[in-house]
């Protein structure tokens, strides 16, 4: 199932702290993204990868981080400059720009 | 950059009837327009897609339409059953281009009643 993993499937954070989201994919492909997902506002794009060592900015990308050191991987941090957090964080990839996307599993972040 | 608009945010229909979903882009560039189902606690999986070449596309109860000159593409679903309920997303890009990123609608909650 899938090709494209996140980890964990729970986070819990405290106020101020940074965290990292794992997205590994073993599908080949050059392209990964990061989708944020709050009810009711479907999935909005934090940032976006096309090649290795390169990204850019997606609708949303205040307050968060990305490295593209490998194309299997694509981890986003979530800073505390990010205000509000508590979400359900999904990473997709897909074999060219803007092609299909297989998406992961997902983790959902709290801020407690 | 662009836009996704999506309608209705909330759909019921009773089991056996038909449901029809809508979205609107903003980029004429835009030439790929997949749908997502996502059921409850479980990741968005591509249900069906269409390029600018065409102007529709069937895969047995499902089917989606294209309007480019109105940039509105729509979502069909026929003979709906009960595990039919999910969220749908639409989404548009500029597939292959540098700047190629999949942008999404708000989501449609479909509820399909027994």
């Amino acid at each position: 199932d899938g090709g494209i993993t996140q980890s964990p499937k729970y986070l819990f954070r405290k106020e101020g702290q940074n965290v990292t989201l794992s997205c590994e994919q073993n599908l080949n492909h050059d392209a990964m993204y990061w989708y944020r997902q709050d009810p009711g506002q479907g999935l909005r794009l934090i940032y976006y990868s096309q090649i290795v060592n390169d990204f850019q900015k997606g609708d949303i990308a205040e307050g968060y981080s990305v490295s593209r050191e490998k194309k299997e991987s694509f981890p986003l941090t979530v800073t505390s400059a990010q205000k509000n957090p508590t979400a359900f964080y999904l990473c997709a990839s897909s074999i060219s720009s803007g092609g299909e996307a297989f998406f992961g599993q997902g983790t959902r972040l709290t801020v407690v | 950059g662009e836009n996704v608009e999506q309608h209705p945010s909330t759909l019921s229909v009773q089991e056996g009837d038909s449901a029809v979903i809508k979205c609107t882009y903003s980029d004429s560039a835009s030439n790929y327009f997949p749908w997502y189902k996502q059921e409850l606690g479980k990741r968005p999986q591509l249900i069906i897609d269409i390029r600018s070449n065409v102007g529709e596309k069937k895969d047995q109860r499902i089917a989606v339409t294209l309007n480019k000159t109105a940039k509105h593409f729509s979502l069909h679903i026929t003979e709906t059953q009960p595990e039919d309920s999910a969220v749908y997303f639409c989404a548009a890009s500029i597939a292959s281009s540098n700047t190629g990123k999949l942008i999404f609608g708000q989501g449609t909650t479909l509820q399909v009643k027994p």
